[in-house]
């Protein structure tokens, strides 16, 4: 069984700052999620990956599959991506192995 | 479209009294479909999953229940709620490409 560790578990920082959020897997595995949720509970998909780097406006994933660790970034934060952020990995067995979780890093920008 | 419908978003309901959430997706026939809970201070954890009609896997033992009476319809039922089913539920469907997720429902048992 995978195990997903997030860190840090916490986060507060001021607007504007360069946020990093980890995530290490102890498995090899398919794809890793990152997913948003914001306080009304709605998750939100912002992306996948299976190698390298992605980017979506302010916000870059990044996935080493040898050191079985992902980084989630936001550059120049807002208030408005204050949220829990959570780390969610594909096992290489199939869909029917569906997705381990981590528990998630709550970060708060103040303004 | 790969859109997941769940609802409702939140749902407040008495000790006792029965559940039924409903999850219909859109897309690929023959998805796998996932049903995750999120109790307070925890990780998403998966409940049920399902590869087709009429077939349903219970990852932990539980007060709930599963169905998928229709290819593109998972629904997440309970006789009688206890106070412990509290949490968010998420609905999930899941092919070799990736997962689409719902945007949940929030459930508080009273």
């Amino acid at each position: 069984k995978n195990e997903v560790e997030q860190s840090p578990q916490n986060l507060t920082a001021q607007e504007g700052e360069f946020i990093t959020i980890n995530c290490s897997y102890s498995v090899g595995i398919s794809a890793l999620h990152w997913l948003q949720q914001h306080p009304g509970g709605g998750i939100v998909s912002l992306f996948m990956l299976s190698s390298g780097k992605k980017k979506h406006g302010r916000l870059i994933a990044t996935i080493n599959i040898q050191e079985k660790h992902s980084s989630l970034h936001i550059t120049a934060s807002h208030p408005r991506d204050s949220a829990v952020y959570i780390c969610a990995v594909m096992g290489r067995g199939g869909g029917a192995d569906g997705l381990t979780f981590g528990k998630g890093t709550h970060l708060i920008i103040q303004p | 479209s790969q859109t997941i419908h769940q609802w409702p978003a939140t749902l407040v309901q008495p000790v006792g009294s029965p559940l039924s959430l409903e999850c219909t997706v859109e897309g690929t026939s023959n998805p796998n479909l996932y049903w995750y809970r999120q109790a307070a201070g925890r990780g998403l954890q998966l409940l049920f999953y399902s590869v087709g009609i009429g077939q349903i896997s219970s990852e932990v033992p539980q007060n709930l229940s599963a169905s998928r009476p229709q290819d593109r319809q998972f629904i997440l039922s309970s006789k009688k709620l206890l106070l412990s089913d509290s949490g968010f539920y998420l609905c999930a469907k899941g092919q070799i490409y990736g997962y689409t997720f719902g945007s949940g429902t929030r459930l508080t048992v009273v």
